[in-house]
């Protein structure tokens, strides 16, 4: 099925730490990869997309490349600080282009 | 620019009640998807409706239903609730044009629970 898999957490950085959230997917196609982000207590916020290979979505510091040779869609930023403190989700766009396939989450806390 | 709109934010309801939630997409979008978020998962997609109707379903039962307006607003109907719909519902849309490329606008959600 079209699925997606991400690293568990929590995962605890100090501020200004590198951080690398890792998704993979099934690769039945190429679909459209996304990375949201959830602060407590509301929805989710799109934090970037890529459509094809190779492609690099970034936004705010975060940056994730579609790599179809890996079926990976890893999510990077350089210099974490407290305000990322949320819980991440990878999603593939389902074959249809209806649905959002998403991950279980990854919960960062970032301390100061 | 109003985003996603849910109402009601939080909602407590009795096993075996129904219950409707109510979604009105971003402006300028047409296509509106549910999701399901059970407490630390991922949301798990229950239907996108288009034009009126119900274009795909996710694997949830007939409980759940919905309904989408000419104004592009969608309900979500669940009946003879059971303890396990306890979640946070939430509302996405996009517009139709440009379909692969462009990621959903979610709502804050709903909070449903059962006791």
């Amino acid at each position: 099925g079209d699925s997606v898999t991400q690293m568990e957490g929590p995962v605890t950085l100090s501020e200004e730490a590198f951080l690398t959230i890792n998704c993979t997917y099934t690769a039945t196609g190429y679909p459209s990869l996304f990375w949201y982000v959830q602060y407590p207590g509301e929805g989710l916020q799109l934090l970037l997309k890529a459509t094809k290979a190779d492609d690099k979505g970034s936004n705010k510091g975060f940056e994730a490349t579609y790599r179809k040779e890996t079926t990976s869609f890893h999510l990077e930023k350089g210099s974490v600080q407290v305000s990322d403190s949320a819980v991440y989700f990878c999603a593939r766009l389902s074959n249809s282009g209806y649905a959002l396939n998403f991950g279980k989450g990854t919960s960062l806390l970032v301390t100061p | 620019d109003a985003g996603v709109t849910q109402s009601p934010t939080h909602l407590i309801k009795t096993r075996g009640q129904q219950v409707t939630l109510r979604c009105s997409p971003k402006s300028g979008h047409d296509t509106v998807s549910w999701y399901q978020q059970a407490l630390g998962q991922g949301p798990q997609f229950i239907f996108q409706y288009y034009e009126e109707e119900e274009r795909q379903r996710g694997n949830f039962p007939d409980r759940f239903s919905g309904h989408q307006f000419p104004n592009y607003s969608s309900e979500l109907n669940v009946n003879a609730l059971l303890l396990g719909d306890s979640a946070l519902y939430l509302c996405a849309s996009r517009p139709t044009s440009g379909q692969g490329g462009y990621g959903y606008t979610f709502g804050s959600g709903t909070r449903l629970t059962v006791v």
